[in-house]
């Protein structure tokens, strides 16, 4: 079984509408990223949140980690063909010495 | 530094073949980490390396598969006799210690035929 689990799996919309997409876990960690990774590229750090509670913005980007530190939501503002990619969040349990990739969520902003 | 430098970028190799690939991570960062990742998947880790001691190991990495960084700098990760299951993209990350935060490379994208 995955231990992060990301939905929706798979996201068209057109460009200008909102979107949230979500992490979870039964597992707490002690950080969390979102990483957007496009094709044949390796996946690109946008954001790490290490209190339960936190909030991260970057420009139209919205990032919020659970308060028991077991979920996470990325929430996109007025989405641009731009935005499209994969985008992956990972969690780090405890000190340990990697993170735990969720199973992706693919998004397609449609001009 | 251009960041993290992986070659080849594609590989393609028959069945029983053995393939490397090489990664160069920043220079300032002493952890390096190999993952695998398969077409609509996440990556999964495979390796870590905190300068030259390779510190843990998936159970993903059967014994077809080493890895090693002899200096602390560059690692290389090999893939003895070739499967189709061993197609996919691998992926290598370096970090500085306790950062929050991985620089992956483009990736080597393997091809078994």
């Amino acid at each position: 079984t995955q231990l992060l689990e990301q939905s929706p799996q798979f996201l068209s919309i057109q460009e200008g509408e909102n979107l949230t997409v979500y992490c979870n876990s039964s597992s707490v960690f002690s950080s969390l990223q979102w990483y957007r990774q496009e094709p044949g590229e390796g996946p690109v750090l946008l954001v790490t949140v290490v209190t339960g509670g936190e909030v991260k913005k970057l420009k139209r980007l919205t990032f919020q980690f659970g308060d028991a530190r077991k979920d996470s939501s990325l929430h996109i503002t007025a989405a641009q063909p731009g935005d499209t990619g994969l985008y992956l969040c990972a969690g780090e349990l405890g000190t340990g010495n990697q993170f735990y990739f969720g199973t992706g969520t693919s998004l397609t902003v449609i001009p | 530094d251009t960041g993290v430098s992986q070659n080849p970028r594609h590989k393609i190799t028959k069945r029983g073949q053995n393939v490397t690939f090489r990664c160069d991570p920043i220079s300032e960062h002493n952890r390096l980490y190999w993952y695998r990742q398969t077409l609509g998947q996440g990556p999964e880790f495979l390796t870590y390396f905190q300068n030259e001691a390779q510190l843990e190991k998936s159970r993903l990495l059967s014994d077809r598969f080493s890895a090693e960084r002899p200096k602390g700098s560059f690692s290389t990760l090999e893939i003895q006799r070739t499967e189709q299951g061993d197609s996919a993209m691998y992926l290598c990350a370096s970090s500085f210690r306790d950062n929050h935060g991985y620089t992956f490379g483009s990736g080597t994208r393997l091809t078994v035929v």
